[in-house]
């Protein structure tokens, strides 16, 4: 089944612990992003990324690493997690860009203290 | 900076009417896109509608585009209680960039 996976689906952590954020795809997608989603702000772009060993920033990078050193992996990186990181995340995929269809994860919950 | 910015925010109607949601946009797009999100899940894409297209079917969902207003709508016909969800439309940014509007909650009355 063509999916993007997200792990873990709910995370709880203290402030400064670093986490790493997981995403997967088995649809061969070159274009790889992450969102953020709060109430009232929609959904915001973390990071993207065009192809493997490209990655680009997007409107909210502040706080956030990515790397793609596979074609189907592109974990989000929180170095040192602050409360305001609180939110729910969302990788999608895409074939080739974002003026595609974006195949998005099931979302990850997460909660910094 | 061009972002989608859907109207109204929220709507609530019975089950069977149609439901219609706005749109807007602020510089040029080679296309616009619509999703859904059921509560707390990922987005599901509805409809993908290109510049030089004014109009789009699929099922029960019908989009429109204009851009010389720089707007486009989506309606959903005979709504049924699953289509309750939030819906949001989708831009280019530029730099390979997409942008979400604020999303539109859509809540049907079984």
């Amino acid at each position: 089944e063509a999916q993007v996976t997200q792990n873990p689906r709910y995370l709880i952590t203290v402030t400064g612990k670093k986490l790493t954020v997981t995403c997967s795809q088995n649809m061969n997608h070159e274009y790889m992003s992450w969102y953020r989603q709060d109430p009232g702000l929609g959904l915001r772009q973390i990071y993207y990324s065009m192809n493997v060993e490209v990655t680009d920033k997007g409107d909210v990078p502040e706080g956030y690493k990515v790397s793609r050193k596979e074609k189907r992996n592109f974990p989000l990186i929180l170095e040192s997690p602050s409360p305001n990181q609180t939110s729910l995340y969302f990788c999608a995929s895409s074939r080739q860009g974002h003026q595609e269809t974006q195949y998005f994860g099931p979302g990850t919950r997460l909660l910094v203290l | 900076s061009q972002q989608g910015e859907e109207d109204p925010q929220a709507l609530s109607i019975q089950e069977g009417e149609n439901a219609t949601m706005n749109c807007s946009y602020k510089t040029s797009i080679n296309n616009l896109q619509w999703y859904r999100q059921n509560s707390g899940r990922g987005l599901v894409h509805l409809i993908l509608i290109r510049s030089n297209e004014r109009e789009k079917h699929s099922g029960r969902l019908r989009v429109t585009l204009d851009t010389s207003k720089k707007s486009s709508s989506l309606l959903i016909t005979a709504s049924r209680a699953a289509d309750t969800a939030s819906y949001f439309c989708a831009t280019e940014k530029g730099n390979n960039r997409l942008a979400f509007g604020k999303g539109n909650q859509v809540v049907v009355i079984p």
